[in-house]
C-alpha cells in the first residue's frame, strides 16, 4: 500500500484481556517504530526495529508488552493481562535509515 | 540522546510566515534535525529533515545554525489549516517532546 496501515483502529477490550495491534509498514521499509500516545501528549517511544530484529526495545514498560517482526515487514504489538492505564493511541512508523518516517493513523485502545 | 526544547505556544496570522524554534544544544554531529507535526486526532506528519545545511520542500524550511545548536522551521505562507502541534526532534530513535502547538488565527 502507499501508506503504513494500522489494524484495528479502535479496539475495546476488558481489562485483563490479551491483544494484538497490527501494523504494515511501506514495502521496503526496513526501520520500524512502535509509540503510543496519551491524551495531551506527545508519542511514547515503546520499541525500534531493524529489519527482523528489535534494535531497542527500552521504552516498553513492562514485561506485558512485546513486539515482533518475524519477516522484517509486518510487526504486532501483543498486550498481555492489559490495564486501564494502557489506553492509549498506539502509533507505528517506518522508514529507509535517516528519512523522513512515516506514520500510521494510530489504533485506539480503550480497555475497560 | 539529544534533547530539545520548544516552546509551548505560538500564534500566527494566517498569510504570515510562522517560524518555530528549536533549541538542541547536546546534538552530536551525525544526528538529524527532524520536524514532525500533528493535527489533532491524527498521527504525526513528516515535515522536512536535515543535518547541518538549510533544506527546503513543498511544505517548509528548516534553517539549521551553524554550530548546530539550534533551528528554525519556516511556514512561509501560514494557513489555517497549520494549525497543529509542531515537533523538533533531533535523535534517530525520534524521541518526541512536547512540541510546539501553532495557532493560525484569520
Amino acid at each position: 500500500g502507499a501508506g503504513v496501515s494500522q489494524t484495528p483502529s479502535n479496539k475495546v477490550t476488558e481489562k485483563g484481556k490479551y491483544v494484538e495491534l497490527r501494523c504494515d509498514p511501506i514495502s521496503g521499509h526496513t526501520a520500524l517504530y512502535w509509540y503510543r500516545q496519551s491524551l495531551g501528549q506527545g508519542p511514547e517511544f515503546l520499541i525500534y526495529f531493524q529489519g527482523t530484529g528489535a534494535a531497542d526495545d527500552s521504552g516498553l514498560p513492562n514485561d506485558r508488552f512485546f513486539a515482533v517482526r518475524p519477516e522484517g515487514s509486518v510487526s504486532t504489538l501483543k498486550i498481555q493481562r492489559t490495564e486501564r492505564g494502557d489506553s492509549a493511541v498506539y502509533l507505528c512508523a517506518s522508514s529507509f535509515p535517516t528519512y523522513g518516517y512515516t506514520f500510521g493513523s494510530g489504533t485506539r485502545l480503550t480497555v475497560v | 540522546d539529544a534533547k530539545t526544547t520548544q516552546p509551548p505556544s505560538m500564534d500566527c496570522a494566517e498569510g504570515r510566515a510562522a517560524n518555530l524554534p528549536c533549541n538542541h544544544s547536546t546534538i552530536s554531529g551525525n544526528e538529524y534535525v527532524y520536524w514532525y507535526r500533528q493535527i489533532h486526532s491524527q498521527g504525526p506528519q513528516y515535515i522536512i529533515h536535515g543535518l547541518k545545511n538549510n533544506e527546503t520542500n513543498e511544505m517548509a524550511s528548516l534553517i539549521i545554525t551553524e554550530d548546530r545548536k539550534s533551528s528554525t522551521l519556516i511556514l512561509p505562507h501560514a494557513t489555517l489549516r497549520d494549525t497543529a502541534v509542531y515537533y523538533c526532534i533531533v535523535t534517530d530513535k525520534l524521541i518526541f517532546g512536547t512540541g510546539t502547538r501553532l495557532q493560525v488565527f484569520p
